[in-house]
């Protein structure tokens, strides 16, 4: 069965710079999430988007950007990068309430 | 805050034995209750989910119990097995917003 997948897997970033973090949901979910998950720590939801429209946001940085495209992927772009944003960034996707989640990427701000 | 309280942090099980992991809320909105298994590296991977209208639900050897009145719920892993060692995840969501609020997490082992 198709999953989500997020790319890239790895990302090494030097500070102040730009990532762009990409997601495809899996086919017919209406709804994509974005969640950041430092070490040790507890996913924290970011953004979401129901069928395209920015539906809630979470505790996302005003740095911080996302969309949703016509072909239903989405894309996290972050900015000004900052030491503090390195962690797994997940993606997911539900259909009638379960979410599925990608294998995330791994930002390291350097 | 954590809206949704976890424990314990860690756990160690004999092979074979019970894990249990508990969670308690306090947002009576929440309605619907996942857990998640996540292994280093990896995306959380939906366990079992219950909702507050059914007091236990039970999937091969994992089993949700769930107490409305005290606000709580607990996974109990029956037969643990080392391949179970992983964190898991307790979460909720209201009706009214889709996205999970997780737990802390519970670091299982579960020795050979």
């Amino acid at each position: 069965a198709a999953g989500v997948i997020q790319s890239p897997r790895h990302l090494i970033k030097e500070k102040r710079e730009t990532a762009t973090l990409k997601c495809y949901p899996i086919p017919r979910h209406d709804t994509v999430y974005w969640y950041q998950q430092g070490p040790g720590q507890d996913p924290q939801f970011l953004i979401s988007f129901y069928e395209k429209m920015q539906s809630d946001k979470g505790s996302i940085p005003d740095r911080f950007s996302a969309q949703q495209f016509s072909d239903y992927h989405s894309e996290l772009n972050m900015s000004s990068l900052e030491l503090g944003d390195s962690a797994l960034y997940f993606c997911a996707s539900s259909f009638n309430r379960e979410s599925t989640f990608g294998s995330g990427t791994r930002l390291t701000v350097v | 805050q954590q809206q949704v309280k976890q424990s314990p942090q860690s756990l160690i099980v004999q092979k074979g034995g019970i894990s249990i992991i508990n969670c308690a809320y306090e947002n009576t909105a929440f309605d619907y209750f996942p857990w998640y298994q996540q292994f280093p590296g990896k995306g959380p991977a939906l366990l079992i989910a219950i909702r507050p209208d059914v007091s236990e639900k039970k999937e091969g050897r994992f089993t949700i119990s769930f107490n409305k009145s005290a606000k709580q719920f607990s996974l109990h892993i029956m037969d643990s097995q080392p391949g179970d060692s992983a964190t898991y995840f307790c979460a909720a969501t209201p009706g009214s917003a889709r996205q999970l609020t997780f737990g802390s997490g519970t670091q299982l082992t579960v020795l050979p």
